[in-house]
């Protein structure tokens, strides 16, 4: 069974400042979708950004980018000049094939002014 | 373009009772997912539907919950009877051929 682990339960950071939210997951699969999720306190769930196992490029969203280390199970989320709206607790995800998504259970993360 | 809509938004109830949550997803998406995310925890899925068929209910506890999606659109969940354990935030998601699930604003039950 795929888990995803997320060791952090809370981080602050410093608007205007970087921070690095970490991720790692073990599974056999070899082809599969790692994401970011993002539940401000109004709980609407959205995907912040999202990573195919078999590109090698990091994807990146804007002020979000991943470090993504497949053969270290890593995937971790890089949000650059934080702002107050990031605000939030930050699920990482994974899935493979036609199995459900299976969820971190999140770290939330405060941004300071 | 409308998101997943969900109702009721809270519930408080006795345990023992019975309640229902109210799923309508994006216009076209023909998979649709209940989670059940526990305070401090990630979601888990409860159960997955394709059309109106069952994809994926191997962690629904089906001697209490129950849930359908008659016309391959909305979808009912159903807790009966309910106990202290299953307060938590209901989510709704769907997705069509894209891999990313949209999700609702969830329905966050009490049980007393």
């Amino acid at each position: 069974a795929q888990t995803v682990t997320q060791s952090q339960p809370e981080m602050s950071v410093q608007e205007a400042e970087t921070v690095t939210l970490s991720c790692t997951y073990d599974t056999s699969e070899s082809n599969y979708y790692l994401f970011w999720y993002k539940q401000p306190p109004s709980r609407q769930m959205i995907l912040v950004i999202r990573q195919e196992a078999y590109k090698q490029q990091n994807a990146t969203e804007n002020r979000f980018s991943v470090n993504f280390q497949k053969a270290a199970k890593s995937f971790s989320l890089k949000i650059s000049d934080s702002q107050l709206g990031d605000t939030a607790m930050y699920f990482c995800a994974f899935m493979a094939g036609n199995t459900p998504l299976v969820f971190g259970k999140g770290t939330r993360l405060s941004v300071i002014a | 373009e409308a998101g997943v809509a969900q109702s009721p938004r809270y519930k408080i109830i006795e345990k023992r009772q019975s309640v229902a949550f109210w799923c309508n997803p994006i216009s076209g998406h023909a998979t649709l997912y209940w989670y059940q995310q526990i305070l401090g925890q990630g979601p888990k899925l409860l159960i997955q539907f394709q059309n109106n068929g069952v994809v994926d209910d191997s962690q629904l506890p089906k001697d209490r919950f129950s849930a359908e999606r008659l016309k391959g659109v909305d979808s009912t969940l159903k807790i009966q009877p309910a106990k202290l354990e299953d307060s938590a935030v209901y989510l709704c998601a769907s997705s069509g051929l894209e891999l990313e699930q949209f999700f609702g604003p969830g329905t966050r039950l009490t049980v007393l």
